[in-house]
């Protein structure tokens, strides 16, 4: 079974924190995605890598930054931030015609 | 860019069939995606479609008009356990890898 983790279910930061957010897949996959989920808007794309150091940004990189320093790791990193980055955040990695999430971090930012 | 339209909500009583439709727009093509998301879950991938007809697959068939933009998800013999949302997604051509959702369709499964 793939298995993708994400390094927290809930968090709570405050304006102006730093924030990283975790995503280890066990499947070797190269490709590695970061989405944030909101009522209505659906899964929009921030973030991607098809290989170790190599990232892409997506639909709405503004705020986030990427790390990508080993194949099975992705990190999402908030460098201040902001209430409305208040959101699900999911991360995938995908093989073929497939993706597979990870259960989701809340994050919640006062 | 991509623009993909499907219904919000829908309602379906046990043991009956529900056809959820997606529409899209894309610049390109590559193929089109069903996911199942439980409240408080991850999405679960469901179907992939890149060339025209229907995909059965158990209970659930997914269909694919490219000249039509247009796919739905057919859920025969509805579970309560069905009730959840579902995702269509799309994968353009340009190489980009990743894929653009729609915003989900909310099925709530009735007694």
């Amino acid at each position: 079974d793939v298995k993708v983790t994400q390094s927290s279910r809930y968090l709570v930061k405050r304006t102006g924190e730093k924030v990283f957010l975790e995503c280890v897949q066990d499947m070797d996959h190269e490709n590695m995605f970061w989405y944030r989920q909101d009522p209505g808007l659906g899964l929009r794309l921030i973030y991607f890598s098809y290989d170790v150091k190599m990232k892409e940004k997506g639909d709405i990189p503004e705020g986030y930054s990427v790390s990508r320093e080993k194949k099975e790791r992705f990190s999402l990193i908030l460098e201040s931030a902001s209430t409305n980055q208040t959101s699900m955040y999911l991360c995938a990695s995908r093989i073929s015609n497939e993706q597979f999430f990870g259960p989701g971090t809340r994050l919640t930012v006062l | 860019g991509q623009n993909i339209d499907q219904p919000t909500e829908m309602t379906a009583t046990e043991g009956a069939i529900v056809q959820i439709n997606c529409t899209y727009q894309t610049s390109g093509f590559n193929g089109l995606f069903w996911y199942q998301q439980h409240a408080g879950e991850a999405p679960t991938f469901l179907s992939y479609n890149v060339l025209d007809g229907l995909e059965e697959k158990g209970r659930f068939s997914s269909f694919l008009s490219r000249s039509k933009g247009y796919s739905y998800l057919l859920l025969k013999e509805l579970q309560m356990k069905d009730s959840a949302s579902y995702l269509c997604a799309v994968r353009d051509s340009t190489g980009r890898r990743a894929l653009t959702f729609g915003s989900g369709t909310r099925l709530q499964v009735q007694p």
